[in-house]
C-alpha cells in the first residue's frame, strides 16, 4: 500500500538555524512526491515537488528538498529558519497513474524566537 | 488560498440532520477533490472528480454524497449516516486528472455536531 512516513509530529528549531523536517515514502518505482504547509484554520498551499530529473527540489519561501532514492525519503529543508515558518506540514506522495495524493500525519514545525 | 472558495467557513449541526458544505472554484480546473482532516492523522480523501458528471469515491466515502454538475463547483453532503462528522473539511482541485499537478486548497469548512 502507498503511504508516507512524517516520523515526528513536533520539531522545534530556533530561529535563524536550519530546519529538517523528515518525510518518507514507500512507493516503488519512481514516485510524485510533494510538500504543503498549512497555517491555523487555513487550507493547504503547495510548497514544492518532486516528478523527475534533479534530486535537489527548490520550492517557495526559501523552502528545498532532496529527493533520495536509497534512502527512500524526502526531507524538507531551509537554510535559516523564519519564526513565520512555524505551521503545520504534510508531505504527500502519488502513483504514477493513480487518481490521488496521500498524505502523511504532518509535523509541527515551531520556530522559537 | 488561490481562487477556490469554501462555504460556510462554520457550520453546526444537529445530530440526524444533513448538510452540504459548498466549494467553487475559478481556476478552470478539471479535477476536484474533498478531504476530511482531523487531529493526527493528516488528510483523508472522501470523493474526487476528475470530469463534470463523474466522480469517484476515495478512502472515507461512506456517509458521505457529492455532485460535479458544474465544471466550477463540487459541493460535499454529509449525511446523518456519518457517524463522526465533526472535523476540518478541505477542498481542492488541479488542473487534471495527473497527480504530478499539484491541488490547489480551499480555505475549510469546521464542522461541529451538537
Amino acid at each position: 500500500a502507498q503511504s508516507v512516513a512524517q516520523p515526528e509530529d513536533q520539531v522545534n528549531v530556533a530561529e535563524g538555524n536550519p530546519l529538517t523536517v523528515k518525510c518518507t515514502y514507500s512507493v516503488s518505482g519512481n514516485p510524485y512526491l510533494f510538500w504543503y504547509v498549512q497555517y491555523p484554520n487555513r487550507g493547504l498551499q503547495f510548497l514544492l515537488k518532486y516528478i523527475t530529473g534533479d534530486n535537489l527540489v527548490k520550492g517557495s519561501y526559501g523552502f528545498e528538498a532532496e529527493f533520495n532514492k536509497s534512502q527512500t525519503s524526502f526531507h524538507l529543508k531551509k537554510p535559516s529558519a523564519l519564526v513565520s515558518d512555524s505551521a503545520l506540514y504534510f508531505c504527500a506522495e502519488a502513483r504514477r497513474g493513480a487518481n490521488n495524493l496521500f498524505f502523511g500525519t504532518g509535523t509541527r514545525l515551531t520556530v522559537i524566537p | 488560498d488561490g481562487g477556490i472558495t469554501q462555504s460556510p467557513k462554520y457550520l453546526f449541526r444537529k445530530e440526524g440532520q444533513n448538510v452540504t458544505l459548498s466549494c467553487e472554484q475559478n481556476l478552470n480546473h478539471d479535477a476536484m477533490y474533498w478531504y476530511r482532516q482531523d487531529p493526527g492523522q493528516g488528510l483523508r480523501l472522501i470523493y474526487y472528480s476528475q470530469i463534470v458528471n463523474d466522480f469517484q469515491k476515495g478512502d472515507i466515502a461512506e456517509g458521505y454524497s457529492v455532485s460535479r454538475e458544474k465544471k466550477e463547483s463540487f459541493p460535499l453532503t454529509v449525511t446523518s449516516a456519518q457517524k463522526n462528522p465533526t472535523a476540518f473539511y478541505l477542498c481542492a482541485s488541479s488542473s487534471d486528472r495527473d497527480t504530478y499537478n499539484e491541488q490547489f486548497f480551499g480555505p475549510g469548512t469546521r464542522l461541529t455536531v451538537l
